[in-house]
C-alpha cells in the first residue's frame, strides 16, 4: 500500500516555464512534508519542507503547496532551469516521528 | 562542513555472501537512517539508528541488519544476499530524530549481486 504517491512518472517542461509537480499521500496523520531533488550517482538532495500548519512555503524558486483537505501537495518551480533536471522525491513523516515514507519519484525534463 | 560519507561506492557479490556497507553521518548528527533504492520502488526505508540504538525498522527481512557506534558511525550487514538485493544503498543523517528537520543523503552504495 503506497502511501506517498507521484502519479506521473517523467515530466517535460520548457525552460523559463513553471514546472509543476505533484504529490498525493493516503495517512492523514503525516504532518511533515518534503521534497527533495536526486542527481544520477549522487544522494537525494533537500529542497524545501512544509508543516502541516502551513499551506504554503517558499524559497526562491520553489514552492510548495499543501492541501490538507485534499491529501495533496505539489512543488512549483518557477523559472525552471535546464539544472533543475533530475528525479524529484516526495516524502512525508507524522508527528510520531516514524520513518519518512517516500514517493517513487518524478522525472524533471528542462529543455532548453 | 563534510557531507555524509558512504563506502564503499560500488560493490560487487554473488549470491549466497554477506556484506557490510558504511556510513559516517555529518559531525554532530546522531540520527542515521538507511534507505534502499531500486528501480520504479523509490526509497524505502530499512532501519534508523540514534544514539547507538535502532528506533524503527522498515518491512525488510532479518537478513539486513544494521548497527550504530558511539561516534554515530554507522553500518549495514546483508547476508545471504539475493540477486533481488541489488540496488542502491543510501544512508541519510540528521542531528536528532523526529521533528522538523531534513535529512542529509550520501550518494550511496551500489551493489550488484551476480
Amino acid at each position: 500500500d503506497q502511501q506517498v504517491k507521484q502519479n506521473s512518472p517523467s515530466l517535460s517542461v520548457q525552460e523559463g516555464r513553471i514546472s509543476i509537480l505533484n504529490c498525493d499521500y493516503t495517512n492523514s496523520m503525516f504532518d511533515y512534508f518534503l521534497w527533495y531533488k536526486k542527481y544520477p550517482a549522487e544522494g537525494p538532495t533537500f529542497l524545501i519542507s512544509i508543516s502541516s500548519i502551513k499551506d504554503k512555503n517558499e524559497d526562491g524558486r520553489f514552492t510548495v503547496f499543501l492541501n490538507k483537505s485534499a491529501k495533496h501537495l505539489s512543488l512549483h518551480i518557477v523559472p525552471s532551469q535546464p539544472g533543475d533536471s533530475a528525479v524529484y522525491f516526495c516524502a512525508a513523516r507524522d508527528n510520531y516521528g516514524q520513518n519518512f515514507v517516500f514517493g517513487p519519484g518524478t522525472r524533471l525534463s528542462v529543455l532548453p | 562542513k563534510a557531507g555524509v560519507t558512504q563506502t564503499p561506492r560500488y560493490l560487487i557479490k554473488t549470491r549466497g555472501q554477506q556484506v557490510t556497507l558504511s556510513c559516517s553521518p555529518i559531525s554532530g548528527h546522531r540520527s542515521v537512517s538507511w534507505y534502499q533504492q531500486t528501480p520504479g520502488q523509490g526509497l524505502q526505508f530499512l532501519f534508523e539508528y540514534f544514539s547507538e540504538t535502532q528506533r524503527n525498522k522498515g518491512n525488510f527481512p532479518g537478513r539486513f541488519s544494521g548497527r550504530q557506534f558511539s561516534n554515530s558511525r554507522s553500518e549495514m550487514n546483508v547476508s545471504t544476499l539475493e540477486l533481488g538485493d541489488s540496488a542502491l544503498y543510501l544512508c541519510a543523517s540528521s542531528p536528532t530524530t523526529g521533528g522538523e528537520q531534513p535529512q542529509h543523503f550520501g550518494d550511496g552504495t551500489r551493489l550488484s549481486i551476480l
